[in-house]
């Protein structure tokens, strides 16, 4: 699976768009990015996945650069209750494996 | 989505005894399920996988010998740290899957080996 490279934390206001990138420049074609998150101690909570298109759904939206090579997930507003880390994964469609890297921790403010 | 638990969600235990921790799929049937474990500040590292019915299979460096995985059912599967030691204090973490395209993650085990 392909390496993906995330900031190892960012914060944001309660309230504003919570901008996550993910940067995965080794991504294979038949490679899709998901995300996960984790609150602390608890399981990984899925997000969103996409292939190349732009996807929302009622979490958060995911957008695909038109090279595949980076993606950003978009929390459009944020609350206290999405203070997380977020992990970016590629992986192939149907492949067993999730390889979690170090993720991004996002902390929201009040 | 699919519900996944785990019991208990925290043990402590002498060093030397052997712990059980048991993953569920509460309202679907995993043909597959992962054992992750977690360390302090560190991120999830896979630690196996297990098809219903059949052996699992370990990621290098651990040891199938002291961290035994039953899948007996589509909706069970059970990891036993066997002569626990303070290192394998850890969070664990299982995960199930229906298909291939989505894991469902159970809350975790916080095991403290003391």
């Amino acid at each position: 699976d392909a390496k993906t490279t995330q900031p190892p934390s960012m914060d944001c206001a309660e309230g504003r768009a919570a901008n996550l990138p993910c940067n995965h420049s080794t991504i294979s074609g038949n490679e899709y990015v998901y995300w996960y998150r984790q609150i602390h101690s608890q399981g990984p909570q899925y997000i969103i996945h996409g292939l190349k298109n732009n996807e929302t759904n009622e979490m958060a939206s995911l957008i695909i650069t038109e090279d595949r090579k980076s993606s950003t997930l978009i929390l459009p507003h944020a609350t206290l209750r999405d203070t997380a880390v977020y992990y970016c994964i590629v992986r192939v469609q149907g492949a067993q494996k999730l390889v979690f890297g170090q993720g991004t921790r996002l902390t929201i403010n009040p | 989505g699919a519900v996944v638990s785990q019991h208990p969600s925290w043990v402590i235990c002498k060093s030397g005894t052997s712990v059980k921790i048991e993953c569920r799929s509460l309202d679907f049937q995993a043909t597959t399920m992962f054992w992750y474990r977690q360390f302090p500040k560190q991120s999830l590292m896979l630690m196996a996988t297990s098809n219903e019915g059949s052996k699992a299979t370990y990621e290098q460096g651990v040891e199938k010998d002291k961290f035994l995985i039953n899948h007996a059912s589509l909706t069970l599967s059970t990891l036993t740290v066997t002569s626990a030691h303070p290192e394998d204090s850890s969070f664990y973490i299982c995960s199930g899957a229906v298909d291939l395209n989505e894991q469902f993650f159970g809350p975790g085990t916080r095991l403290t080996v003391l």
